[in-house]
């Protein structure tokens, strides 16, 4: 059974720590990977991974891929408040537009 | 069955008639989405509605239409179908509109020939 599972479910940081979030998938023909990070009213796009060992940067994020291991992390430096929220993880199929997510990361920052 | 269902799960229509895409969840969650999802962008807001009878647009509202007469529906209707609404459509539900998780669809794929 085709699969997404992110670790921690949940992590507790302080302002100004660094935050490595994981997602593993068991998934057939796998085309990308997606990050989104969710807070207030719905969830927003952050990277879209297609190839290993390039890393996708924006800002205090980063994002990269290992196809061999099947899985993706996401790291976020300087944590700040406003980085509290659910991150999740989604794995596009390929052919199928289809997409399955992870059950996500509630990261919580207090000052 | 318990969760977010979505139907039909494939449609496929001619430019210009009107559609509607159904969303039902099970856990009596306040808030509902209507995302779609295009190759080479992430998920992108059409609508939300935050309760029954309250809705409001999201990133690209322009085209469809949504109600929420009752909690546990939230169809999106496509009023007049265009080629540039071929794409994946995603509901979503959760307890609340931040916090915590967003439950998701299956997805329904439309094309408009």
């Amino acid at each position: 059974e085709d699969k997404v599972v992110q670790s921690p479910l949940s992590l507790v940081v302080h302002e100004g720590d660094t935050v490595t979030l994981n997602c593993s998938y068991e998934v057939t023909n796998f085309r990308s990977l997606l990050w989104y990070k969710q807070e207030k009213k719905a969830p927003t796009f952050l990277f879209m991974l297609t190839s290993s060992g390039i890393e996708k940067k924006s800002g205090r994020l980063s994002s990269i891929l290992d196809k061999k291991e099947l899985f993706s992390i996401l790291n976020i430096t300087a944590t700040q408040t406003g980085d509290s929220a659910i991150y999740l993880c989604a794995v596009e199929y390929y052919n199928t537009d289809k997409l399955i997510f992870g059950t996500g990361t509630r990261l919580q920052v207090f000052p | 069955d318990a969760g977010i269902t979505q139907s039909p799960r494939y449609k496929i229509t001619e430019t210009g008639r009107q559609v509607t895409l159904m969303c039902h969840q099970t856990w009596s969650h306040s808030y509902m989405f209507w995302y779609r999802q295009d190759l080479g962008h992430g998920l992108r807001l059409i609508y939300y509605s935050a309760a029954a009878d309250i809705t409001d647009k999201g990133e690209v509202p322009d085209g469809y239409v949504v109600s929420r007469s009752k909690t546990e529906n939230f169809p999106l209707t496509l009023e007049s179908a265009t080629r540039s609404q071929t794409s994946v459509y995603f509901c979503a539900s959760s307890e609340s509109g931040g916090g915590t998780e967003a439950f998701f669809g299956q997805g329904t794929r439309l094309t408009v020939v």
